[in-house]
């Protein structure tokens, strides 16, 4: 079975500045790979995905992961955050041939000016 | 475009009373659906997932149901709630092609109080 380490709760960050926010998965086979990103009463969206092919993925927002296979991680990054970016970001892993995904349990970002 | 729909989107009930959440997509045929459950600090817990009408998979074993009377209808349902069901409810779909994957697209969600 999958899992999924999301294992900073909070993170602050100042507006400007870049971010990162970790995920670890647990899965024997290549993994697919999620970041999703909710707002305060709302539901998730998708900033990016992996399936296969280049380990570093462009999404949404200006948000980018890279897919380390020997470290069995998928962190996402930005170069400069900005106040919008407050929100929560979930992580996620699915396998081929399996319908449902596993979510890591969240890292609320806030931004300080 | 395919769009999801949930409501209603704000519900307070009484400890006991039945509960009937619904779920509707537009714009794609045989999905798969879901129905999450998001409590405070605890992330999103899966419920419940189908991937074609009558066909219902349960995670979590508890006192709510679902049902999928329609292609891209989803219901969740309980006889008697309990305080700790309230949470934010989410519905997601993804497209149900056999052997491959897709990411899943979430509705707006339903906040449940319990009193």
């Amino acid at each position: 079975a999958q899992s999924v380490t999301q294992p900073d709760i909070h993170i602050t960050v100042s507006e400007g500045a870049s971010l990162e926010l970790r995920c670890n998965y647990s899965y024997g086979a290549t993994p697919y790979l999620f970041w999703y990103v909710q707002s305060p009463g709302q539901g998730l969206q998708l900033l990016l995905k992996y399936f296969s092919g280049d380990t570093l993925v462009q999404g949404i927002k200006g948000f980018e992961a890279e897919f380390k296979r020997s470290q069995s991680s998928f962190n996402l990054r930005k170069p400069s955050v900005h106040w919008s970016d407050a929100a929560e970001y979930f992580c996620a892993v699915g396998a081929r041939g399996y319908s449902t995904l596993t979510f890591g349990k969240g890292t609320m970002l806030l931004v300080s000016p | 475009s395919q769009t999801i729909h949930q409501w209603p989107a704000t519900l307070v009930q009484p400890v006991g009373s039945p509960l009937s959440l619904e779920c509707t997509v537009e714009g794609t045929s045989n999905p798969n659906l879901y129905w999450y459950r998001q409590a405070a600090g605890r992330g999103l817990q899966l419920l419940f997932y189908s991937v074609g009408i009558g066909q219902i998979s349960s995670e979590v074993p508890q006192n709510l149901s679902a049902s999928r009377p329609q292609d891209r209808q989803f219901i969740l349902s309980s006889k008697k709630l309990l305080l700790s069901d309230s949470g934010f409810y989410l519905c997601a779909w993804s497209v149900g092609t056999s052997g491959s994957y897709d990411e899943q697209f979430f509705g707006p969600g339903t906040r449940l109080t319990v009193l």
